[in-house]
């Protein structure tokens, strides 16, 4: 079967720098997104890694390694309206060619 | 902007009536997604498509269908709404190309007595 996993929750403290994994399970897939989700809000789209390596966006990067299965998000100089849920996505490469969600990381921030 | 937009923002409905749920897209984007969100589950797909006229069944199609008549709208059907199916429905658009960035809607919270 095609999975992702992510842990459930992860807490960090306001300036500081977490890392939210996504381990997955798929024959082949075209890339990893990363989506951000805001309680009562729609989720919104933060990156893509095609290849392998760093992609940097301000002060998120997402990173992937296929050889490794697995990928991540890096948030920088957390700030308190980062709080939120983060979801990987990869759009698998299948008769089905469907976008698979990770179930999603609550991140919590303390001041 | 790209704009996706849902008929409700909220919704009730009884148990055994038929339930449309509405949503247009203004980017002229190929691929319509529609997905479930319960707490703990994450986004579970229901059904999407690729085109006018064409549907694909996503994780969780049971006791659900769609209709896709035109490019920009995708409606999702509840043939016979159960307790089971109170969530919140969330739909998406995107281009057929990577990033295959997905557009969402806000969202229809319903509930079913």
């Amino acid at each position: 079967g095609q999975s992702l996993e992510q842990p459930s929750e992860v807490t960090a403290v306001e300036g500081a720098i977490v890392q939210i994994n996504c381990t997955y399970q798929t024959s082949g897939f075209y890339g990893l997104s990363w989506y951000q989700q805001h309680d009562g809000g729609a989720p919104t789209f933060l990156s893509y890694n095609g290849l392998d390596g760093l992609e940097e966006t301000g002060r998120f990067s997402s990173f992937l390694s296929r050889s490794d299965s697995y990928g991540y998000l890096l948030l920088q100089e957390l700030q308190m309206k980062d709080s939120a849920s983060y979801f990987c996505a990869v759009k698998a490469m299948n008769r089905d060619d469907k976008i698979i969600f990770g179930k999603g990381t609550r991140l919590h921030i303390l001041p | 902007d790209v704009k996706v937009t849902q008929s409700s923002r909220y919704l009730v409905k009884r148990t055994g009536e038929k339930v449309f749920l509405e949503c247009v897209q203004d980017m002229d984007h190929e691929n319509m997604f529609w997905y479930r969100q319960d707490p703990g589950l994450g986004l579970r797909l229901i059904y999407f498509s690729y085109d006018v006229k064409m549907k694909e069944k996503g994780d969780i199609p049971e006791g659900y269908s769609v209709s896709r008549e035109k490019k920009e709208r995708f409606s999702l059907i509840l043939e016979s709404a159960s307790t089971n199916q109170t969530s919140m429905y969330l739909c998406a658009s995107s281009w057929d190309s990577v990033p295959y960035e997905q557009y969402f809607g806000p969202g229809t919270r319903l509930t079913v007595t």
